[in-house]
């Protein structure tokens, strides 16, 4: 079975801090995606990546950027975290394009 | 652009009855079409896919799923509701040439009552 795993489940961090999410797969996937999800407004496309050192802008990525040194690990980092950045973010990864994307557990972020 | 649409926002059905739900896309081609499933705090679980070929897909936990291109939709089925079943469910267009990219729906918040 795919895993991807999060570094953490809940985190809560104060305004201006800057946040570090981690994303592991084990699938050697090679596109990894990160989503925030706000209830009512499903789940956006903050950034992407495809291959290692490769990212891709998705429908909000203002407020964050992403790293990915290796295959299998994908970071989603908030330079300086804001209250309206207080969300579930998920992090997924797929192999072929497009296919099934397998999801993490989810961290829920709540900034103060 | 693509999009998906799913109507219906939160549907409480009984336990053992049919169940839909209703998912329409946007897309100029055919597309890849997936369910996934969300219980509260967790991530999303693939319930079923469609690709190409028979246009009725089943998938994981009773869940199934019908391709209709005339009418762009893949409503999701079951014939007989689970209290376990509650949660939410979100349907997603692949597209082509996208780098994996999936477009996903709002969702629908099922309910289950005793």
């Amino acid at each position: 079975d795919v895993k991807v795993t999060q570094s953490s489940r809940y985190l809560v961090k104060r305004t201006g801090e800057k946040v570090f999410l981690e994303c592991v797969q084990d699938m050697d996937h090679e596109n990894m995606f990160w989503y925030r999800q706000d209830p009512g407004l499903g789940l956006r496309l903050i950034y992407f990546s495809y291959d290692v050192k490769m990212k891709e802008k998705g429908d909000i990525p203002e407020g964050y950027s992403v790293s990915r040194e290796k295959k299998e690990r994908f970071s989603l980092i908030l330079e300086s975290a804001s209250t309206n950045q207080t969300s579930m973010y998920l992090c997924a990864s797929s192999s072929v394009n497009p296919d099934t994307q397998y999801f993490g557990p989810g961290t829920r972020l709540t900034v103060l | 652009a693509q999009s998906v649409t799913q109507p219906d926002i939160h549907i409480t059905v009984s336990e053992g009855a049919s169940l839909e739900l209703r998912c329409n896309y946007s897309y100029g081609a055919t597309p890849y079409l997936f369910w996934y499933v969300q219980s509260p705090g967790q991530g999303l679980q693939l319930l079923l896919k469609y690709f190409s070929g028979d246009t009725l897909v089943q998938g994981i936990k009773g869940f199934e799923a019908e391709f209709k291109r005339s009418q762009s939709s893949f409503n999701l089925r079951k014939p007989s509701v689970h209290w376990s079943d509650a949660a939410e469910y979100f349907c997603a267009v692949g597209v082509r040439g996208s780098q994996g990219n999936l477009i996903f729906g709002k969702g629908t918040k099922l309910s289950v009552k005793p």
